[in-house]
């Protein structure tokens, strides 16, 4: 198993400008979250999905994200437009969720800095 | 609000002593609690997944604690390597599902 897959792995763009990124779950898992890690706030959940449904945004810190996931093996975070506070790094994971008690399994991250 | 706490913030010590990590909660109500490895500028490694009904789990050098009604957990590693250098997280996933992390521990193992 290739594990979750995320793209890209680092982002460099401007203040203004739209990023996009991709997560790619562990097949035959139902559950996926997306997170943002800083040195100031470290891990926080920013949204999470059942079985594709949104069931969490409460973590989205502004309307300036949004998340989708049209299917069980993709899901992308948005942010529009991207704001120099917003640089972190964004790891997505995914989890074979029945009962909240599995593990989840993270992916390698996307380091994102916006100038 | 669950808060995780993780004590101490950093750690450095010399190959082959045993230490703990300490990670405390403010709200019992948990379905588990999982301890993570965070190698720099990657992912996170679940290490071990403890259930709220559990008192400890084990994985090789590694021992896992959980007291819930004291909202506290232990990490104990064994014989510590330099390959053990890391940042250890604590979390504990709530009564909505969700995962919530403490700041972490850094360690540093010297050869």
């Amino acid at each position: 198993d290739a594990g979750v897959i995320q793209s890209p792995r680092h982002e460099v763009t401007e203040m203004g400008q739209e990023v996009t990124l991709r997560c790619k779950p562990i097949s035959g898992h139902n559950s996926l979250f997306w997170y943002r890690q800083t040195m100031m706030r470290g891990l926080e959940l920013l949204i999470y999905f059942n079985n594709n449904v949104p069931i969490d945004d409460s973590g989205m810190p502004e309307d300036r994200f949004s998340a989708k996931m049209p299917n069980a093996s993709f899901s992308t975070l948005k942010i529009q437009p991207s704001e120099p506070r917003d640089s972190a790094v964004y790891f997505c994971a995914s989890s074979p969720w029945t009962s909240g008690s599995e593990t989840q399994y993270f992916g390698p991250g996307t380091r994102l800095l916006v100038l | 609000k669950q808060e995780v706490t993780q004590i101490p913030a950093a750690l450095s010590v010399p190959e082959g002593e045993n230490l703990v990590l300490n990670c405390s909660f403010t709200d019992s109500a948990i379905y588990n609690l999982q301890w993570f490895r965070q190698d720099p500028g990657k992912g996170l490694t679940s290490l071990l997944l403890i259930q709220s009904s559990q008192r400890e789990q084990t994985s090789g050098r590694l021992n896992a604690s959980l007291d819930k009604s004291s909202g506290r957990s232990t990490l104990y590693i064994a014989a510590s390597q330099p390959g053990d250098s890391a940042t250890y997280l604590c979390a504990v996933v709530d009564g909505t599902g969700k995962l919530i992390f403490g700041q972490g521990t850094t360690l540093q193992v010297k050869p």
